[in-house]
This record gives structure tokens, sequence and C-alpha cells, in this order.
């Protein structure tokens, strides 16, 4: 079964709306880390926010916010005021604690397109 | 610092040759991972190592080879190349998640390799 689950192939946004990107995982350990990366079609991976398992508060970054959900086991990342330069693919990742090998498994991706 | 460094940026090879990809981190981290990226299936992790000496495998280890003789490098060697492996290597590292130190991951730029 997969661990992160990203059910959203692509999303289409308008240019300064808010958009919000789905993420669900599975995990039985209490200490997790929940991160999202975004890679340009450029290629590279670039780090945007990460919530720990233990977190009060939502975690935020600028225009991104993690919206943890941790009794539904969800960890939507909002973008908000979207932008041209925000389209790439979007990646949810889980790290495990205790139980894991402290190594993030990531889920499929979501494609995010910014329309002027 | 130069962060992540992976060489080479690109490669061709023929079925049943052997590679390296080359890795490695100046920023002291002590786990360090080793993922493939295909289409749709996001990054998969291969092979991963948590100090020097220590390896492990991941989800798909099968036809790789690795080993961490210091904290700086962490090379991936193809045995024999199968059409099947070709895809983009990201190799990543990060901290220990100790309490009080962020173990967000960093990314190299990614290998991309194509096996004929």
């Amino acid at each position: 079964a997969q661990k992160i689950t990203q059910t959203q192939p692509g999303m289409f946004v308008q240019e300064k709306e808010a958009v919000t990107l789905d993420c669900t995982y599975d995990t039985s350990d209490p200490s997790y880390g929940l991160f999202w990366y975004k890679q340009p079609s450029s290629g590279e991976m670039i780090f945007l926010i990460y919530q720990g398992s233990y977190d009060q508060q939502n975690a935020t970054e600028g225009r991104y916010s993690l919206n943890f959900q941790k009794a539904r086991k969800s960890a939507n990342l909002v973008i908000s005021a979207s932008q041209l330069g925000d389209s790439a693919m979007y990646f949810c990742a889980m790290r495990e604690g205790v139980g894991g090998s402290y190594i993030p498994t990531f889920g499929r991706g979501t494609s995010l397109i910014v329309h002027p | 610092n130069a962060g992540v460094t992976q060489t080479p940026k690109f490669q061709v090879l023929k079925t049943g040759q052997s590679m390296t990809l080359q890795c490695a981190q100046d920023m002291n981290h002590e786990y360090m991972s080793w993922y493939r990226q295909d289409p749709g299936m996001g990054l998969r992790l291969i092979h991963y190592s948590v100090g020097a000496g220590i390896t492990d495998q991941g989800e798909v280890p099968n036809g790789y080879n690795v080993s961490r003789s210091t904290t700086e490098d962490f090379p991936l060697r193809l045995l024999s190349a199968a059409p099947s492996q070709t895809s983009v290597y990201f190799c990543a590292s990060s901290y220990r998640p100790d309490r009080g130190r962020p173990d967000t991951q960093y990314f190299g730029p990614g290998t991309r390799l194509t096996v004929l």
C-alpha cells in the first residue's frame, strides 16, 4: 500500500488565485515528518515546507501553508496568490521516525499549471 | 558550500555496461540516499546510508550497489545496465533527525541516464 497518496495528477489555477494540492499519508508511527517539494521543468527539487507530527500549528512559509489534519492523515499544500512561476510538479513526502528508516517516501506528484 | 553535487549530468549506456554515478555533499550530513524518478511514479528510494560504513536497501534496490566509505561521498553503481534502468537519478542528503535540527533533504541536480 502506498504510504503517500496524491490523488490529483494535474491541477489548473488562474494567476493570483489560491490552490490546494492534496496529500494523504499512512503511518502508525507517532513521530513523523511531512515535506513538500517543488520540481520546475528545469528538474531540480526545491524544498518548500515541513510539518512535524507533534507540531501544534500548521506550518507556513511565505505564500505556502500546510493544512495539517492529523486525524484525517492529510497534509495539503495551500499556495496563495498563485504566480506563473508556480507552474511545476509538486511532491509530498513523509519521513517516519522510530519505526522507519528516517528517509522520506514520496508521492507520485501533482502537476500544477498556472494560467495568466 | 556546493551542497549536493552529482556527476555526470547525462549518460548513455549500452545494455550490459557498468558505471558509477557519483554523489558528494559538503554539509556534514549523516544521511544520504539515492532515488530514481520515472514518469508518473514520483521518486522511489534505491539505497540509503545513515552514516559512513552503513548502507541499506530501499524500495527498488535490484541492479544497484552502494558503499559509503566517507561522510561526504555516496556513489551508486550499476552492475550491468538494463533498459529498465533508464531514469533520472537523484542523490539527497540530510542531518539525522535529532531534536532541534531540521532534517530537510537537500537534493543534487540529478543524472539523466539512458540505457540502450
